[in-house]
């Protein structure tokens, strides 16, 4: 059976700080890859997808960048945290139907 | 552009009583359309999906049926159960993309 993992659980992070947030997917074998954002109250917001290693597609430019290093592994990162990086950040899979991960709640202060 | 409207941005309601969550969407081409619930603290759980018009999906006493001339697909429940209580996520995928657009969600609380 598939398994996806996020890490942190959670952060809490400085305006200004760097961050990096990770999903590693087992089970599945070269699955599209996805990260999402969702403000406190929100609706989920697509960020980045990725369909093979090595590339990722932009949707949405929040100053944020992504990376998939491994076929199961998918990064988002920043140098810079701003305040308006808080919320919930999400990967998710798709071979045929999408699914998420358990999600990392990010606070920035 | 691709749209997904969810009416009720929240909904109260007390035990065994019926559940109607309206979603409208719009698509410039042919979508498959999804329900997603999200419990506190954890990512959307896929709910059922319907990809051809007068498709019912179904799942945990949930149902909704894909009508493609009144572009809906809207949720319902003969019988809410405390454990219900969770927010519902709308969402579209058009043909051949791998993007999901969500509607706002709603948020359902159930009385015992």
């Amino acid at each position: 059976a598939q398994t996806i993992h996020q890490w942190p659980v959670a952060e809490i992070k400085a305006v200004g700080s760097p961050l990096s947030l990770g999903c590693t997917i087992k089970g599945k074998s070269s699955p599209n890859l996805y990260w999402y954002w969702q403000a406190t109250g929100g609706t989920l917001q697509q960020l980045f997808y990725s369909i093979t290693v090595g590339q990722v597609e932009s949707v949405v430019q929040l100053n944020l960048s992504a990376s998939r290093p491994k076929d199961d592994q998918f990064i988002l990162s920043t140098e810079k945290l701003l305040l308006s990086h808080s919320g919930f950040y999400l990967c998710a899979w798709r071979i045929y139907e999408q699914y998420f991960g358990p999600g990392t709640r990010l606070t920035v202060l | 552009g691709d749209s997904v409207t969810q009416t009720e941005g929240q909904v109260a309601l007390s035990e065994e009583d019926f559940l109607t969550i309206h979603c409208n969407y719009s698509a410039s081409g042919y979508p498959t359309l999804f329900w997603y619930v999200q419990y506190p603290g954890e990512g959307p759980q896929l709910l059922f999906r319907a990809s051809r018009d007068k498709e019912k999906g179904s799942s945990r006493g949930f149902e909704a049926t894909y009508d493609k001339g009144t572009t809906s697909f809207h949720l319902r429940k003969a019988s809410v159960q405390e454990s219900d209580s969770a927010v519902y996520y709308c969402a579209l995928r058009v043909y051949n993309q791998g993007k999901l657009i969500f509607g706002q969600g709603t948020k359902l609380s159930i009385k015992p």
